[in-house]
């Protein structure tokens, strides 16, 4: 069965702080897909990204990186240099390759202070 | 582009009545799915809908229900409300089911927010 683990339930931080959102995900497929999205709070989830299981590399866009580990069914997400628009929930989500249906976690509520 | 719509934002309405939530895909977007987000539970996945057929369904009861037309917009519907069903109904649309490319990006919209007293 899916499942994804967001162990860190709130995290607040001072602006320009570096920030990593934790994710564990569980899943008996060979072939799966992983996603984080932010909801701000108008409610509407925003995609940031997909990798699939085949595809270990880490990947880098501006100040937002993901740290993909199979070996501890791991896709953590940090934040470099932490502005106040980036405080929102995040959520973390598996889906199997021929679905979908995504298993959310239970997300992290980022606050960024200036 | 437009993004996903959905109306109404927000709705009030008392135990036992019903409700119908609409959900407007992106233009070409043929996949459109169902979520409920509830601060205990988070979010759900209800169902999905492809060519105007359920093609995927969670584990929520029959209360539960929707259809999709042939422009690919969508409805939900949640008889015989009960308390237990105030959430954020979340609707996103993707190009397409999920297939031997993977699953799809997801877009959501705004969501419809339920108060059931």
């Amino acid at each position: 069965a899916q499942k994804v683990t967001q162990a860190q339930t709130e995290i607040s931080v001072v602006e320009k702080e570096d920030v990593t959102l934790d994710c564990v995900y569980e899943t008996r497929d060979t072939t799966y897909y992983l996603f984080w999205y932010k909801q701000p709070p108008s409610g509407e989830l925003v995609f940031l990204i997909r990798r699939n299981s085949f595809d270990e590399q880490n990947e880098i866009s501006g100040r937002y990186s993901w740290n993909f580990q199979k070996s501890t069914s791991s896709f953590n997400f940090t934040i470099t240099a932490s502005q106040v628009v980036d405080s929102a929930v995040y959520f973390c989500a598996l889906s199997e390759r021929f679905n979908n249906d995504m298993r959310f976690g239970a997300g992290t509520r980022l606050t960024v202070k200036p | 582009k437009a993004g996903v719509t959905q109306t109404p934002r927000y709705l009030i309405k008392t135990r036992g009545q019903q409700v119908t939530l609409s959900c407007s895909p992106i233009s070409g977007h043929r996949s459109v799915s169902w979520y409920q987000q509830t601060p205990g539970q988070g979010l759900q996945f209800l169902f999905e809908y492809f060519s105007e057929t359920q093609r995927n369904k969670g584990n929520f009861p029959g209360r539960f229900s929707g259809r999709q037309f042939s422009n690919s917009r969508s409805e939900m519907n949640v008889s015989t409300l009960e308390l237990g069903d105030s959430a954020l109904y979340l609707c996103a649309s993707s190009l397409a089911l999920a297939g031997p490319s993977g699953a799809n990006v997801l877009t959501f919209g705004a969501g419809s927010r339920l108060t059931v007293l």
